[in-house]
């Protein structure tokens, strides 16, 4: 199994500002994911963070709106740049073992609200 | 977009079984039915999972027709705490990101 943190667990940020979001595994992963879930709605995959390479992202998603780091196997961080009210929404960080078993598992969410 | 079709919600009585199905019909032979679930305010949590046996575990039962369109998971005696919103999800167990629907919300009443 494996425990995330994610920091901050909310935030209140004013429009055009910057919040980036930390996650934290307490074991070494190759690869996380950022999720984004707007209000009411499922969960939408964001961006792949592999330790070593850029950011894979999915379509919608770019990476001056959503930079990511990923400086080692236990570590990563997504900023939610030039925040509008339209970015309101819980961020999730997740990960995945790869092999027979690979539950994944996910971070507890920054509840982000953009005023 | 998902490849599952789940209803989008359910009311179940407390201490009754509650049986949500997901209808997985483009699933190929390779891909798990994988079952999380959401309760409010919280990230998902891992339920259970199948390639084409039906199983169980301490949280669940999974039951996946012969031919593998559709399954059904048992959450034999629900408590209030099992409200949630239940995603089921195929995949192929290669460690990439989940491709999430959008779920049935689950409500156990009193």
């Amino acid at each position: 199994s494996a425990v995330i943190s994610q920091k901050p667990s909310r935030d209140i940020c004013q429009r055009g500002t910057s919040l980036t979001i930390q996650c934290q595994v307490d074991s070494q992963v190759t690869m996380m994911f950022w999720y984004r879930q707007q209000p009411g709605q499922s969960l939408t995959l964001i961006a792949t963070a592999n330790q070593g390479s850029e950011a894979t992202y999915e379509s919608g998603f770019v990476i001056d709106k959503f930079p990511i780091s990923r400086p080692n196997l236990t570590f990563s961080t997504l900023t939610v740049s030039n925040m509008s009210p339209e970015d309101s929404s819980i961020y999730l960080c997740s990960v995945r073992g790869v092999g027979l078993n690979t539950e994944a598992f996910f971070g507890q969410g920054t509840r982000l609200t953009v005023v | 977009d998902a490849k599952t079709t789940q209803p989008p919600s359910m009311d179940c009585a407390e201490g009754r079984a509650a049986n949500l199905p997901c209808n997985h019909s483009t699933i190929s032979g390779n891909e798990y039915v994988y079952w999380y679930r959401q309760i409010h305010s919280q990230g998902p949590q891992y339920i259970i999972h199948g390639l084409k046996n039906n199983e169980t575990n301490e949280m669940a039962s999974l039951i996946i027709t012969e031919d593998r369109k559709s399954s059904t998971l048992i959450l034999p005696h629900a408590t209030l705490r099992d409200t949630a919103v239940y995603y089921c999800i195929d995949d192929s167990n290669s460690g990439y990101a989940l491709n999430f629907g959008k779920g049935t919300s689950l409500l156990v009443t009193p």
